[in-house]
């Protein structure tokens, strides 16, 4: 059964820092990976989506990475601003169904 | 284009009693997913719609169902509703294709007293 985990659960860091987010799931049998923003209240915004072919997206100030064999991907947000502050949730899609697998998400909290 | 749209955006309901929830899609989508979003579970996957037929479900009870019009509309159904119901649920309509990512909508925050 497809898990994935999202490490740490919250993250506070000062503005302009650069900074790393984790994800790890536990099957690597996966079609892709994709990172959401969700603000408080609100529904989710996609940010980055990484086929199971690829190694790595990029989009701006995030860069999204996967290693499908060891299970892990990473969200690095380069010159972190307070707009940044919300909940990144990543999401792996298995099988050839639809369902997507989420983790729990970090709160991160860009201090002015 | 315009979004995804989820009405209505709050709903307050007492227990026993059942709701419906709708989503329209963005237009050219043929694929609606409706996830359920609490803070002790997290997301969780209901089901998933495309061209009017459920394609896959999630891991819940029998009181949680859907459809989706011929025009992708979808809505969802809980009937006999219970405290546990109240969550944020949650819209996304994509083409359908498996590599493509969905787009949410706002999703409707149901509160069961």
């Amino acid at each position: 059964k497809q898990e994935v985990t999202q490490i740490p659960a919250a993250l506070s860091v000062p503005e302009g820092e650069n900074l790393v987010l984790n994800c790890s799931f536990t099957d690597s049998a996966i079609y892709n990976l994709q990172w959401f923003r969700q603000d408080p209240g609100k529904g989710l915004t996609s940010l980055l989506l990484i086929q199971s072919s690829q190694r790595e997206q990029t989009s701006g100030r995030l860069n999204a990475s996967l290693d499908k064999s060891s299970g892990r991907s990473t969200l690095y947000i380069a010159a972190s601003q307070p707009g940044d502050s919300a909940t990144y949730l990543c999401a792996v899609k298995v099988g050839s169904n639809y369902q997507l697998i989420w983790g729990a998400g970090t709160k991160l909290i860009i201090k002015p | 284009k315009a979004g995804v749209t989820q009405t209505p955006r709050y709903l307050i309901k007492t227990r026993g009693q059942q709701v419906t929830l709708s989503c329209s899609p963005i237009s050219g989508h043929r694929s609606v997913s409706w996830y359920q979003q609490t803070p002790g579970q997290g997301l969780q996957f209901l089901f998933e719609y495309f061209s009017e037929t459920q394609r896959n479900k999630g891991n819940f009870p029998g009181r949680f169902s859907g459809r989706q019009f011929s025009n992708s509309r979808s809505e969802m159904n809980v009937s006999t509703l219970e405290l546990g119901d109240s969550a944020l649920y949650l819209c996304a309509s994509s083409s359908g294709q498996s590599q493509e990512t969905q787009y949410f909508g706002p999703g409707t925050r149901l509160l069961v007293l």
